[in-house]
């Protein structure tokens, strides 16, 4: 199946400081990856979709400035948090679309990033 | 608005069946996924419904009736490590993927 890496699996950082979040599809091209985050006992949200090639598209209440994506190839998206704070600290999962696979829309998830801003 | 429903929690027995419901309001339909997400792990893909009825794959089962915007997972011959969330969630007809909230399954001996 398709697989996903994510890295680094957990970061722990000082408050004001930038953490880089990478996101491989190690054997598949992903055209489209999603970033989400996720709190204790809550669902995934979606923070924003990123496009080989084109500007991501955040979605509603997500600071572009903050959460800065960049899709540079079909098997890498990263996500760099910047100035975190402690409400930064979150579980963060990347996902890719293969659009070869079995169910076209399918989205393969990384293992995530536990980062947490003291 | 958009709407995902599942139960929050359920418990069964080592062994035995159990049936995860989700019902769904989606502005357009483009399938519905299952994934089973262990605590402090990323979700893991399950299944996948585009069209009714039901699609099984060894001890899992997953039904749809796109007319009642209902859904299943059935889950047989329970295991330990079945133990886990089961999250929902139906991709749009903008082709993003809307997301329950998530079922947590406690299996007891």
């Amino acid at each position: 199946g398709a697989v996903v890496s994510q890295h680094p699996s957990r970061v722990i950082c000082k408050s004001g400081t930038s953490v880089k979040i990478e996101c491989r599809s190690l054997d598949f091209q992903a055209t489209t990856m999603f970033w989400y985050r996720q709190f204790p006992k809550k669902s995934l949200m979606l923070m924003a979709t990123s496009n080989e090639g084109s500007k991501a598209t955040y979605e509603q209440g997500v600071e572009k400035d903050k959460f800065l994506i960049n899709h540079a190839s079909l098997t890498l998206s990263t996500l760099t948090v910047t100035s975190a704070h402690p409400e930064d600290s979150s579980f963060y999962i990347c996902s890719a679309r293969d659009r070869e696979g079995p169910a076209q829309e399918t989205q393969y998830f990384g293992p995530g990033t536990r980062l947490l801003v003291l | 608005g958009q709407n995902i429903d599942q139960p929050t929690e359920m418990t069964a027995t080592e062994g035995a069946i159990v049936q995860i419901n989700c019902t769904y309001q989606t502005s357009g339909f483009n399938g519905l996924f299952w994934y089973q997400q262990h605590a402090g792990e990323a979700p893991t893909f399950l299944s996948y419904n585009v069209l009714d009825g039901l699609e099984e794959k060894g001890r899992f089962s997953s039904f749809l009736s796109r007319s009642k915007g209902y859904s299943y997972l059935l889950l047989k011959e329970l295991q330990m490590k079945d133990s886990a969330s089961y999250l929902c969630a139906v991709m749009d007809s903008n082709y993003q993927l809307i997301w329950g909230a998530g079922t947590k399954l406690i299996i007891k001996p």
